[in-house]
């Protein structure tokens, strides 16, 4: 069965900081992987999506992510942190269908200004 | 385009009660996924269709959730009777085809 760990409940960076959001699955089949991004009482958007293509994920707002296989690792990373990318960040896995998703317990990101 | 549709956005009703969550996916989605958030249980997917046919219901937690989608632009999850501990956000996403599912804003459920 696949699960998510997603270290740290709460990130807090400065405005203009780099963002990571650490991101750590099991999977016993080749997983996909997803971050999803929620602003408050709103729905999941999804940021990006891996699914086996190019290890290195760009998705919207300037984020990406990195699948590491040999880390079982999907970090989410943004360069730079805009008061808007405060919100909480959900990571997900997959198995071989791509639709049952398993989500992670979700980082809230605090940007400071 | 109007995105998926939840009514109602808020519920408040009593223990013993029938509730009915509804949703309307985007136009041409083949699958509709119904999912729980709660602050113990996170994200959990309860059901989900393909094509209006249930596929994977091993998430609805007990014969109290039953879910129904009568065609492609209609869905239903009904809790009877409710209980306090069904209190969460219920959301409603779809998607054409695998990967990318879009969800709709919510319904928040609080059970008396």
């Amino acid at each position: 069965a696949q699960s998510v760990t997603q270290l740290g409940s709460h990130v807090s960076v400065s405005e203009g900081a780099l963002v990571l959001l650490r991101c750590n699955y099991s999977s016993s089949v080749p997983p996909y992987l997803f971050w999803y991004v929620q602003y408050p009482n709103q729905g999941l958007q999804l940021l990006l999506k891996y699914t086996s293509a190019a290890t290195l994920v760009k998705g919207i707002n300037g984020f990406e992510a990195e699948f590491k296989k040999s880390e079982t690792s999907f970090h989410l990373t943004k360069p730079s942190a805009h008061m808007s990318d405060a919100a909480e960040y959900f990571c997900a896995v997959s198995d071989f269908d791509g639709n049952k998703l398993v989500f992670g317990a979700g980082t809230i990101l605090r940007v400071k200004s | 385009d109007a995105g998926v549709i939840q009514s109602p956005r808020h519920e408040v009703t009593e223990m013993g009660q029938e509730v009915t969550l509804r949703c309307k996916p985007i136009s041409g989605h083949d699958y509709l996924f119904w999912y729980r958030q709660t602050m113990m249980r996170g994200l959990e997917l309860l059901i989900y269709f393909n094509n209006n046919v249930p596929i994977d219901d091993s998430g609805m937690p007990e014969d109290r959730f039953s879910a129904k989608m009568p065609n492609a632009s209609f869905s239903t999850l009904k809790i009877q009777p409710s209980e306090p501990r069904d209190s969460a956000v219920y959301f409603c996403a779809s998607s054409l085809g695998p990967y990318t599912q879009y969800f709709g804003p919510g319904t928040r459920l609080t059970v008396l």
